[in-house]
């Protein structure tokens, strides 16, 4: 079976440090790309940003870049989100997802959907 | 920029009906388009790719339709589980992948 299998909910203060985790299995992990979507309370899916996970290549959106990290470990099929400073405003529910199904796609772009969905990190940040 | 605007925000259909959500893009993102179904506390899920195409395992009254800038999803005969918030996202703006505001979909 194909699957995103996401690490657990976290509770933080504002200004550490949290790294989230998103592990592939049931397909070759470094072929597809993997993308991260924030969800705040009670909101819309906004796109953070992907990562090929064969080469680390990665895109940010405009919104994200420098707010986050992406980064993969091929070694693990294990995909990761990373903030350095955390905000009360960075609460929300995180998901990845791999952009699958059909379509163009390759180690350097990609027209495709998201076909396979982590099930969410909950991530609270309260002082 | 990309806009993705959806219409209307909250839909109220009895079950049994026919629902019919829009998407509008600006600007045009050609046939690259996807709608997911998100359910209260769930991740969301794959129904249409390719504006028209339906991911693998979804029923049949799900319909997609449209091209560059005007899209919809049909659902016809509405069931109990079809009750959800609906998003639209384009794909087309390599590496940009933008989604609409989403749908509430109601029992009325």
């Amino acid at each position: 079976e194909v699957q995103l299998v996401q690490s657990g909910a976290e509770v933080k203060k504002p200004g550490e440090s949290l790294q989230i985790s998103c592990k592939g299995s049931g397909y070759i992990f470094t072929n597809y790309w993997i993308g991260w979507v924030r969800q705040m309370p009670g909101k819309g899916l906004e796109w953070m940003g992907i990562i090929y996970p064969g080469d680390s290549d990665t895109r940010y959106s405009p919104s994200f870049q420098g707010q986050v990290t992406i980064s993969a470990d091929k070694s693990i099929n294990t995909a990761h989100l990373q903030w350095s400073s955390l905000k009360a405003s960075d609460t929300a529910v995180y998901y990845c997802a791999r952009l699958g199904g059909v379509g163009y796609c390759s180690s350097t772009s990609c027209s495709r959907a998201f076909d396979i969905w982590g099930q969410g990190t909950v991530v609270a940040v309260s002082s | 920029e990309i806009v993705m605007t959806q219409s209307p925000a909250t839909l109220s259909v009895s079950p049994g009906e026919r629902a019919t959500l829009s998407c509008r893009a600006s600007p045009s993102v050609g046939s690259n388009l996807a709608w997911y179904q998100q359910k209260p506390g769930q991740a969301p899920r794959l129904l249409i790719y390719a504006a028209s195409t339906r991911a693998t395992g979804i029923p049949a009254r799900f319909t997609g339709s449209g091209s560059g800038t005007e899209f919809t999803l049909t659902i016809s005969s509405l069931q109990s589980e079809d009750f959800a918030v609906y998003f639209c996202q384009q794909y087309n703006y390599w590496p940009l992948y933008t989604f609409g505001q989403g749908t509430k979909l109601e029992i009325k």
